[in-house]
């Protein structure tokens, strides 16, 4: 069955203090990865996507990476405003059924 | 402005009784869903579209229907709600056609059926 598992499931860090959040995956071919920030009360809104095996994006604070299993959103140096739950979400390969599956995300708050 | 927008944003509502959560994108996109998420189980996809006329279930598709007869409109029906469909709705748009995108969320519907 396809999994996503999102680790772990809250973190709590000092200001500056930089970190990783991991998404591990068993799926049978992978299409795409994607993370997302989400904000209480508010829908997901995008930050990376991965294609492949040994991708990286950056975006200011963040970094995503991507191996065969797994996925780590790296968080560098976070701010107070960087306080969201973070998903990771795959579409699977095996029927091209064009599902996502998402993972049940990590908390993240940033302490001032 | 490109967005995804949902009516209603609150809705309470007794079992038995017949809605529909409206969704629409500004930004002819062609993929949509619709995802559920609840306290534990994060994200779940009930129904997703990839075009119109063509709906595919996602994982969690029992008591809902969802019809797309317009590219911009993909609308959620519960016939006969159920207190265990008590949830934050969202829906979704993505320009690919396969989904493997950003999707571009709406602002979420809370629902309470009691």
């Amino acid at each position: 069955e396809d999994q996503v598992t999102q680790s772990p499931e809250a973190l709590r860090l000092q200001e500056g203090e930089s970190s990783s959040l991991n998404c591990s995956y068993t799926v049978s071919g992978l299409r795409g990865l994607f993370w997302y920030r989400q904000d209480p009360g508010k829908g997901p809104e995008f930050l990376f996507t991965l294609y492949s095996a040994g991708e990286e994006k950056e975006k200011e604070r963040l970094k995503a990476t991507l191996t065969k299993k797994e996925s780590f959103l790296h968080i560098t140096a976070p701010k107070p405003e960087d306080s969201a739950t973070y998903l990771c979400a795959v579409v699977p390969d095996m029927n091209r059924d064009d599902k996502i599956i998402f993972g049940k995300g990590t908390r993240l708050h940033i302490l001032p | 402005e490109a967005q995804v927008t949902q009516n209603p944003r609150y809705l309470i509502t007794v079992t038995g009784k017949k809605l529909t959560v409206t969704c629409s994108q500004n930004m002819n996109h062609e993929y949509m869903s619709w995802y559920r998420q609840d306290p534990g189980l994060g994200l779940r996809q009930i129904y997703y579209s990839m075009n119109v006329e063509v709906t595919d279930k996602g994982d969690v598709p029992e008591g809902y229907k969802v019809s797309r007869k317009e590219k911009r409109n993909f609308p959620l029906i519960l016939e006969s709600p159920s207190p265990n469909q008590t949830s934050l709705y969202f829906c979704a748009s993505s320009p690919r056609q396969d989904g493997v995108n950003e999707q571009f969320f709406g602002p979420g519907t809370r629902l309470t059926v009691l």
